[in-house]
């Protein structure tokens, strides 16, 4: 099983529709991430959070809002999602180490919204 | 702020070649991290290598070297040996300290290995 898993891996929605976007870690980390990543942009911070009472917005955080359900658990929503929402997500964890794999990515949601 | 840049939107070697992707920085702060990620065509982000900003050495991994050079705020990644699997999109991230927190990106290098 993959370290950090995310669900849906694509998903196909209708503007407006509200959706929920997933992430799970067996890593044992405090800090998730919710990243989004757009042809040509790069990866941008949506939200954050440094452990289960703890959450930050980050760079792009409007029409989103996250969860942090327990230590494993960092889930991601779309209130009522819009075309350019349409996009790769991708969750991340890190530890508070030093060595450069300390950060450990999900697979990634397609997200396309219609 | 934090910010990474990479000028090269597409690059091409031939295979057994190396390559260098470009990436500078901007940061203030005297502590942070500098992450190099491979992306397939598959869409996963696979981790290559780290260089702390303390880390008088430059970093190695297998093929992989990054050419730190911290006065210019350069952080290059050098692939050895290209091989037919390094095509892939190439993110240049950076950390705000040597202790993770949150990345921020480039914009990314493709690089296409021909035979």
């Amino acid at each position: 099983d993959a370290d950090v898993t995310q669900t849906p891996r694509n998903r196909i929605t209708k503007t407006g529709k509200r959706i929920m976007l997933e992430c799970s870690q067996t890593k044992g980390h405090d800090r998730m991430y919710w990243y989004r990543q757009d042809p040509g942009l790069g990866l941008r911070l949506i939200y954050y959070s440094f452990d289960v009472k703890d959450i930050n917005k980050g760079e792009i955080s409007d029409g989103y809002s996250v969860s942090r359900q327990a230590q494993a658990k960092f889930s991601l929503s779309l209130e009522s999602a819009i075309p350019n929402q349409t996009a790769l997500y991708f969750c991340a964890t890190s530890d508070h180490g030093t060595s450069g794999d300390g950060y450990t990515f999900g697979s990634g949601t397609r997200l396309t919204v219609v | 702020a934090q910010k990474i840049t990479q000028t090269q939107p597409g690059m091409f070697v031939q295979e057994k070649e190396a390559v260098t992707l470009d990436c500078t920085y901007d940061t203030s702060d005297q502590s942070y991290g500098l992450f190099w990620y491979k992306q397939p065509s598959s869409g996963e982000m696979i981790f290559l290598i780290y260089q702390g900003s303390y880390d008088e050495q430059n970093a190695t991994e297998g093929r992989y070297s990054l050419n730190f050079q911290k006065a210019r705020k350069s952080a290059n990644l050098v692939i050895s040996a290209s091989q037919l699997g390094d095509s892939a999109m190439y993110f240049c991230a950076m950390s705000m300290n040597t202790g993770f927190q949150k990345l921020v990106f480039g914009t990314g290098t493709r690089l296409l290995v021909s035979p």
